[in-house]
């Protein structure tokens, strides 16, 4: 089974910043790679598939990059709505795996 | 908007059984792949299982053999049966939905909760 390695786990900054999150998988998984944004009491929101492609309504601030093993999510210009939990995805094979999230909070 | 909603969390005893169900009235049910997810508390998120639109269903080492996914196309609607329930499955349950049994999970519901 593939593992997904999330880094930080959690991450303190201000709005406005730049911040920048990474997954390692356990083996090659080529662009198969999703990112999610989850807040407290809800279910995760889809915000990046392919590894690079914004799905549709997310705002261009997120972007995300990466294939084979390593993969970033990288939010520009953080807003106030930004400050959640993020969470990888591979889906390069079964079992779909995520990482253990990384906390955004205010710093 | 297209929405997917859960029901059917609780309390129980160790052992124990529970049904837990998905609904997703808003769009072409049979064309997609329905999956649960689940969140232990202060933990990441955990994939259990999915069930393409055929019907074929599959689970994770975890729950293999104690957790049966089933789905009604005509009701829009999966059911995941949870049998011998350890405190270990304690957890937010998400059903999720994908094109594929390998896709990225583009709508979400909102969780239901399950004590052990």
């Amino acid at each position: 089974d593939i593992q997904m390695t999330q880094s930080p786990s959690t991450l303190s900054a201000s709005v406005g910043d730049s911040v920048t999150i990474t997954c390692r998988a356990s083996q090659t998984v080529s662009k198969w790679v999703a990112w999610y944004q989850q807040k407290p009491g809800k279910g995760p929101k889809l915000l990046i598939y392919q590894a690079s492609r914004l799905e549709s309504g997310v705002p261009s601030r997120f972007s995300g990059s990466g294939s084979g093993t390593d993969f970033t999510l990288t939010i520009s210009s953080l807003q106030p709505d930004d400050f959640a939990t993020y969470h990888c995805q591979q889906y390069s094979s079964k079992p779909v795996a995520f990482g253990q999230g990384t906390k955004l909070d205010f710093k | 908007d297209v929405e997917l909603v859960e029901s059917g969390g609780g309390l129980v005893k160790t052992g124990g059984s529970l049904r837990l169900s998905c609904s997703a009235p808003m769009f072409v049910f049979s064309s997609y792949t329905l999956n649960w997810v689940r969140q232990a508390p202060g933990k990441g998120l955990e994939w259990i299982s999915d069930i393409d639109g055929r019907g074929q269903a599959s689970y994770a080492d975890s729950v293999k053999d104690r957790f049966s996914l089933s789905r009604d196309n005509d009701k829009q609607s999966v059911s995941l049966q949870m049998n011998s329930l350890r405190a270990e499955d304690t957890a937010v349950y998400f059903c999720a939905r994908s094109l594929a049994v390998t896709d990225s999970f583009d709508i979400w519901g909102h969780g239901t909760k399950v004590i052990v």
